[in-house]
This record gives C-alpha cells, sequence and structure tokens, in this order.
C-alpha cells in the first residue's frame, strides 16, 4: 500500500538548519509531486512548499522563500525539506504529503506522513 | 495570497445531528477546465490529516456518506448528515488552485455535546 514515512523527531538551537526527510512506498515515485505543511502547536495547518519528483523543481509559499530547500533522492524514494535559520517560531510538526490515489485532476492530499516534530529550543 | 475563512471555528453537536461548515474564499477557486479546486480535510486528535472531500463535492476513498461537499466559486460547504463520536477533530478547507500559494482555512474544531 502507499505509505510516506518520515524521519524522527528532532531538537536544534536557534540558528541551526533542519533537514526532514520522507520515504515513499508502494506507488510510483516520481509520478507525484510531494507537498510540505506544517502545524505549530495548537494552530492550523500551513502550506510550504511542493516539489516536482521527477524534474527536482520546487515551489514554495512565499512566507519561506529563502530558507527552505526541497530536494530528492530518486534512488531511494525519499524527499527531503530542509529550513534554515530556525527560530522558535519554527517549532512545529512537518507534513510531506502526496496527491496519489486521488483522480485526475485533483490535487488534494490523498496521502500524509506521520509528521515530524521540529522543536527549536535553546 | 488567497484567503479562506471558516465558520464557525468551533462547533458543538450532539451525536445523530447534523453539522455543517462554511468555507468562503478571497477569490474564485473555479478553474478554467470547469473544476473547483477546493478540497475538505479532517484532522482528528494527535492524528496527521486525512483527506475527506476533493474538487468541492468528491467524497474520498473510504469517507462514509454522511459526509458531502457542495458550492462553487468563492462559497464552499461540508455537511455532515448525521455526527458521530469519530467525527470529532479540526475541520481544514484547502485551495489547490492558486499556485504557489496554496492555502487552507483557519479550521473549525467539532465536538461532541
Amino acid at each position: 500500500q502507499v505509505q510516506l514515512v518520515q524521519s524522527g523527531a528532532e531538537v536544534k538551537k536557534p540558528g541551526a538548519s533542519v533537514k526532514v526527510s520522507c520515504k515513499g512506498s508502494g506507488y510510483m515515485f516520481i509520478e507525484y509531486a510531494i507537498h510540505w505543511m506544517r502545524q505549530a502547536p495548537g494552530q492550523g495547518l500551513e502550506w510550504m512548499g511542493r516539489l516536482n519528483t521527477r524534474s527536482g523543481d520546487a515551489k514554495y509559499a512565499q512566507k519561506f522563500q529563502g530558507r527552505v530547500t526541497m530536494t530528492r533522492d530518486t534512488s531511494i524514494n525519499t524527499v527531503y525539506m530542509e529550513l534554515i535559520s530556525l527560530t522558535s517560531d519554527d517549532t512545529a510538526f512537518y507534513y510531506c504529503a502526496g496527491s496519489i490515489s486521488v483522480p485526475y485532476p485533483s490535487k488534494a492530499f490523498d496521502n500524509w506522513g506521520q509528521g515530524a516534530l521540529v522543536t527549536v529550543s535553546s | 495570497d488567497i484567503v479562506l475563512t471558516q465558520s464557525p471555528l468551533s462547533l458543538p453537536v450532539t451525536p445523530g445531528e447534523p453539522a455543517s461548515i462554511s468555507c468562503r474564499s478571497s477569490q474564485s477557486l473555479l478553474g478554467s477546465d470547469g473544476y473547483n479546486y477546493l478540497d475538505w480535510y479532517l484532522q482528528k486528535p494527535g492524528q496527521s490529516p486525512q483527506l475527506l472531500i476533493y474538487l468541492g463535492s468528491n467524497r474520498a476513498s473510504g469517507v462514509p456518506d454522511r459526509f458531502s461537499g457542495s458550492g462553487s466559486g468563492t462559497d464552499f460547504t461540508l455537511m455532515i448528515s448525521r455526527v458521530e463520536a469519530e467525527d470529532v477533530g479540526v475541520y481544514y478547507c484547502f485551495q489547490g488552485l492558486h499556485t504557489p500559494a496554496y492555502t487552507f482555512g483557519q479550521g473549525t474544531k467539532l465536538e461532541i455535546k
């Protein structure tokens, strides 16, 4: 079955960077874009950007431009999201998601990773 | 960026009763292909979000038929015909038309009375 499995929780100091991974299985990895969202504790969902897993092209929300980089390694069906210059405001669950089984032309996210908690604290 | 405004933000419901959530967009979500790029998600406590409705009115695989979506353009509604205890959580609308600035609504928390 389709699965997106993310890396584990991270604790980082302010000013550091974090790299979260998302490994896909059970489907053709390069056929579907992967999106990243985040959710601060007790807050709503925020779309961060998306990666075309075939071409490697990424599009980012303006808020994260210059601080986020999304990449992939097709040999291991894994997407990465790196966020730099962390502050306490970046403390959140980070989710990857894809529109893998939903019928065309929908781009709805029918498969989600389990989330990775990133805590930024001195 | 497109702003999605949900109402109400809190929704206490008696089991067996209906419930509805509104999502209004600051711009039309009707694509040139005739589809409305508005989706609904439910995030149950402690879980990742799950897809309920895509393209405004299509139930995702495995979603009970008590859930339905309607609307077009800028006004959308999620309806639950008879709320069950397992429906508690936060409901989000999401627009996937105006790339790359996709956006979520602020969320509606459904609780059981």
